[in-house]
């Protein structure tokens, strides 16, 4: 079973709006992460979390709010978000701790809508 | 630093032709390379991964990409392009250096004609 799930499908928020995306694997996947893409752009990505902990934060605003519970389970903690963060968010894992060569697995992501 | 370049960021194919799309890798050591294939309001699915195993890679729904060291490149190739496989294509790196990280092209959509 190579699947990542991702709640909700689509999501729409107000500016001041307080929201979750949630991400969850079964694979026993030890790295995960977080992309933002924007249409026809490629993936980019905001955060990682390897063994539970925080490895990369790519600079991103502190709207966004990353969170592990457990190995299996990845959320992103919204609040504040502004129009252009409008976009498809991407929750993805990989096998060990992350490293180079390493197949990351993608799921369906989470439409999100900021009016 | 490692970066891809996607050349042609749409393609358009008759069904039952050849597909083609091309990418070139910028590493300074041997890299790791992956094709993926995102569907319409669908997240990435891994086409194929190129680790050194082998120059010529086989990869899902009749895919395959050859690993050319001398030209950088790293193109996907599909004998016969069915209605399917209308989608965006992303040719990514993954060089050992920056772990976790994989640097995407921009991208290709490819159009399938009846």
């Amino acid at each position: 079973d190579t699947e990542v799930t991702q709640t909700p499908k689509h999501l729409v928020m107000g500016m001041t709006n307080k929201k979750s995306l949630k991400c969850e694997q079964h694979m026993g996947h030890r790295a995960m992460y977080w992309y933002k893409q924007k249409a026809k752009k490629p993936p980019e990505l905001m955060f990682v979390y390897s063994y539970e902990k925080l490895s990369i934060n790519e600079s991103v605003p502190s709207r966004f709010s990353p969170e592990c519970p457990n190995s299996s389970l990845l959320n992103l903690h919204l609040h504040a978000l502004q129009p252009e963060d409008s976009a498809l968010y991407l929750c993805a894992s990989s096998q060990a701790g992350g490293g180079a060569g390493e197949t990351q697995y993608f799921g369906p992501g989470t439409r999100l809508l900021v009016l | 630093a490692q970066s891809v370049t996607q050349l042609g960021s749409h393609v358009s194919v008759s069904e039952g032709a050849l597909v083609l799309l091309r990418c070139n890798y910028s590493s300074s050591v041997p890299p790791y390379l992956f094709w993926y294939v995102q569907y319409p309001n669908q997240g990435l699915q891994l086409l194929l991964k190129y680790t050194s195993a082998a120059t010529l890679v086989k990869g899902i729904n009749d895919f395959e990409a050859e690993f050319k060291k001398s030209e950088t490149s790293f193109h996907l190739t599909k004998p016969s392009a069915h209605m399917s496989d209308a989608a965006e294509y992303f040719c990514a790196v993954s060089d050992g250096i920056n772990d976790y990280k994989l640097s995407f092209g921009a991208g290709t959509t490819v159009t399938v004609r009846a």
